[in-house]
C-alpha cells in the first residue's frame, strides 16, 4: 500500500531532550516536506527536500533540523525542544514538480 | 512567516446548502491548491489550479485561480454530512531552486443534517 508513515504518533517529552521524528515513504517520491499545524495558524512548512542530500528551509525552520540521506526517509530532528514546539507535525511527499502531496498520519508532540 | 488569508474561519450549514470559501494573498503564486483534512488525518488534495483564471471542478467542488494570481475560491454545492472537515488553501512558490508551500489558516466546515 502506497503510504507515508511517521513515528512516533504521539510523544510527550521535556524541554531540552533531543528527539527525532521519523518519516518514510514507499512511493519513490523525490520531494518530501515537514509541516507543523497549530490552532488558528493552519499548516506551516518547516523544511523541504527536493531530492537526496538537497534540503531547504520552509517558513518556520528555527529549532529544527532535517537530513535526507536516502530517498525514502526524511527525519525531523529537534536538538533542544522547547514548549513552543508543542504541535501536530505532518510529513508529506510527492513526485518532483507535482503538487499532489501525500501526507502522513501526523505526530502529536508535547514538550513540557 | 507567510500565510494566506482564508475566510471564513468556520461555517455551520444545513445539509443541501452551497458553501463558498476563499483565500487571498499579497504574493503571486504559480499554483493554487485546495485540501481537506478530516479529524485525526493528514490533508488530502481536492483540486489543483495551474493557470490564472482557471476554473476546475471535482464532483460537487469547484475552484478558481484568480486572475491576479493572488486569490482563489472553493465552492461546494449541495453539501452532505461527509463534507465535514477543515479546508485549506495553499499556494505554491516555485522557481530559482525554491519549491515552497504556503497554507491558509483553514475553514472549519460543519454540516447539520
Amino acid at each position: 500500500e502506497a503510504q507515508v508513515t511517521q513515528n512516533p504518533r504521539y510523544l510527550i517529552t521535556v524541554t531540552g531532550k533531543k528527539l527525532t521524528v521519523t518519516c518514510s515513504q514507499n512511493m519513490n517520491h523525490e520531494y518530501m516536506s515537514w509541516y507543523r499545524q497549530d490552532p488558528g495558524l493552519g499548516l506551516r512548512q518547516i523544511y523541504y527536500s527536493m531530492n537526496v542530500e538537497v534540503t531547504d528551509k520552509g517558513d518556520v525552520p528555527e529549532g529544527y533540523k532535517v537530513s535526507r540521506k536516502e530517498k525514502r526517509n526524511f527525519p525531523l530532528i529537534l536538538e533542544s525542544p522547547s514548549p513552543n514546539q508543542t504541535s501536530l507535525y505532518f510529513c508529506a511527499s510527492s513526485l518532483s514538480f507535482t503538487p499532489e502531496q501525500f501526507f502522513g498520519p501526523g505526530t502529536r508532540l508535547t514538550v513540557l | 512567516g507567510q500565510q494566506l488569508n482564508q475566510s471564513p474561519q468556520s461555517m455551520f450549514i444545513q445539509e443541501g446548502e452551497d458553501v463558498s470559501m476563499n483565500c487571498t494573498s499579497s504574493s503571486i503564486f504559480n499554483t493554487w491548491l485546495w485540501y481537506k483534512q478530516e479529524p485525526g488525518e493528514g490533508p488530502v488534495l481536492l483540486i489543483a489550479l495551474y493557470k490564472a483564471g482557471e476554473l476546475t471542478s471535482n464532483g460537487r467542488l469547484t475552484a478558481q485561480f484568480g486572475i491576479t494570481r493572488k486569490d482563489s475560491f472553493l465552492n461546494i454545492s449541495a453539501s452532505i454530512p461527509s463534507d465535514v472537515g477543515i479546508y485549506f488553501c495553499a499556494g505554491l512558490l516555485a522557481g530559482s531552486g525554491t519549491y515552497k508551500y504556503i497554507f491558509g489558516t483553514g475553514t472549519r466546515l460543519k454540516v447539520l443534517a
